[in-house]
């Protein structure tokens, strides 16, 4: 079955690197994806990792990828107040392109 | 902006009442996918159409519908609204779904069914 688990809650201070942690299930995925959607708007694209990487690096944004666990985390280095939104993880469920979403970890950034 | 235009942003109707929701892929893209946000049950699939055929179903009720026409806008009918059909819907659209299949959302729209 498809199933990604994220914790629903992160608070960090600004200034620290926040850590978001996911786990999925299907093992077959063949990349995985994290989403960022802010109060009001669609999911946006944040980055995405392919199943036989360990890791990728985006500016502040790293991506490791546990497949032996099937787990995946996103830090952000330097958070920011901007960086207040939900943060999805994802995996492509099917050769077609349906992406199974995890509930969503809520990340609050405190000055 | 991702490309990806859905219509109406908000729609506020009565149980037992039919509505349509529309959305306008990304110039390009052959594959619509639907997926409805609710606070209990996350983001759930609901159905992908590519290139105008439907190619996955996931969690859609029965009294849910949708299709994608010709010039590959697509629209979702939810029909014999119950309250707990309030949710946002979004549409997202992608280039084929193979390769890298990331997906360009919508804004939503937000339904209320009162």
């Amino acid at each position: 079955g498809e199933d990604v688990e994220q914790s629903l809650f992160l608070s960090v201070r600004e200034g620290d690197s926040s850590v978001i942690n996911c786990t999925y299930t299907d093992s077959s995925s063949t990349y995985l994806y994290w989403y960022k959607q802010e109060p009001g708007a669609g999911l946006q694209l944040l980055t995405y990792i392919f199943s036989n990487m360990d890791m990728k690096q985006d500016q502040r944004l790293t991506v490791l990828l546990n497949k032996k666990d099937k787990h995946l985390s996103l830090r952000i280095a330097d958070t920011q107040t901007g960086d207040s939104a939900i943060y999805f993880c994802a995996e492509k469920a099917d050769s077609w392109g349906k992406l199974q979403f995890g509930a969503g970890t809520q990340v609050v950034v405190t000055p | 902006d991702s490309g990806v235009t859905q219509t109406p942003k908000h729609l506020i109707t009565a149980t037992g009442q039919r509505v349509t929701l529309r959305c306008s892929p990304r110039s390009g893209d052959l594959s619509v996918y639907w997926y409805q946000q609710s606070l209990d049950q996350g983001l759930q699939f609901l159905i992908q159409y590519y290139n105008g055929e439907e190619r996955a179903k996931g969690n859609i009720l029965e009294r849910f519908s949708a299709q994608q026409f010709p010039d590959l806008h697509s629209e979702l009918n939810l029909s014999s609204l119950e309250l707990g059909d309030s949710a946002l819907y979004f549409c997202a659209s992608s280039a084929s779904g193979v390769g890298t299949g990331e997906l360009f959302f919508g804004e939503g729209s937000r339904l209320t069914v009162l």
